[in-house]
């Protein structure tokens, strides 16, 4: 158990519709980093907040939003879905940003649109 | 850019024997090279890591990897493998800013009895 919670575990949505998903860090990690894993594009980083505020983007689509809150918990939100936003996403988290810092994975949050 | 190559996506094998995943990597900075391991319907666990120093780092389970900078490779290594040794390994190199892991495409280790 690497102390990152993600919920739900599993979510089942159609095309159009809207979801956020959840992510609680580990306790006292600042930094929160959200990656999605799908058959086509394997394991991609998506975006990274850092007490509160965004620090780096990768391939997230404008689609899709993110942030974290005064408790450090962060909610990845994904709009007008389509089929191919099927996917695994992972939370990780980490102390701060720095290169020596391991990032811990949550068990991710398997989202399936129809 | 930094990018990773895995070069097998899946590797069978038999248990007892010895096992070589192969990554290798382009950064045009110093590198920190991770290799992840996803058991079936579980999230990502840190196998190991090279920061710096020796070249050649080891896990508690009996996996080693070896940086190689000529050859731009972080091979990963175990001289014999069990079946609770199956599971997808991932390869991945970190920014210089600390924040984004570029992940290669994942390896299958099939351990066979």
């Amino acid at each position: 158990d690497s102390g990152v919670t993600q919920t739900p575990k599993h979510l089942i949505t159609a095309t159009g519709q809207r979801v956020t998903l959840r992510c609680s860090p580990r306790s006292g990690d600042l930094s929160v980093y959200w990656y999605q894993q799908s058959l086509d594009q394997g394991l991609q980083f998506l975006i990274q907040y850092y007490n509160g505020e965004e620090r780096a983007k990768g391939n997230i689509l404008e689609r899709f939003s993110a942030q974290q809150f005064p408790d450090l918990h962060s909610e990845l939100n994904l709009s007008s879905l389509e089929l191919g936003d099927s996917a695994l996403y992972f939370c990780a988290s980490s102390p701060g940003p720095s290169r020596v810092n391991e990032q811990f994975f949550g068990p991710g949050t398997r989202l399936t649109v129809l | 850019a930094q990018s990773v190559t895995q070069l097998d996506s899946q590797v069978p094998v038999f248990e007892e024997a010895p096992v070589e995943l192969r990554c290798n990597y382009s950064s045009s900075v110093s590198v920190y090279l991770f290799w992840y391991v996803q058991y079936p319907n579980q999230g990502l666990q840190l196998l190991l890591k090279y920061l710096s120093g020796s070249t050649l780092v080891e896990s508690i389970n009996g996996f080693e990897a070896e940086f190689n900078k000529s050859q731009t490779s972080f091979h990963l290594r175990k001289p014999s493998v069990h079946i609770s040794d199956t599971a997808e390994y991932f390869c991945a190199v970190l920014n210089n800013a600390g924040n984004m892991l570029t992940f290669g495409g994942g390896t299958r280790l099939m351990v066979k009895p």
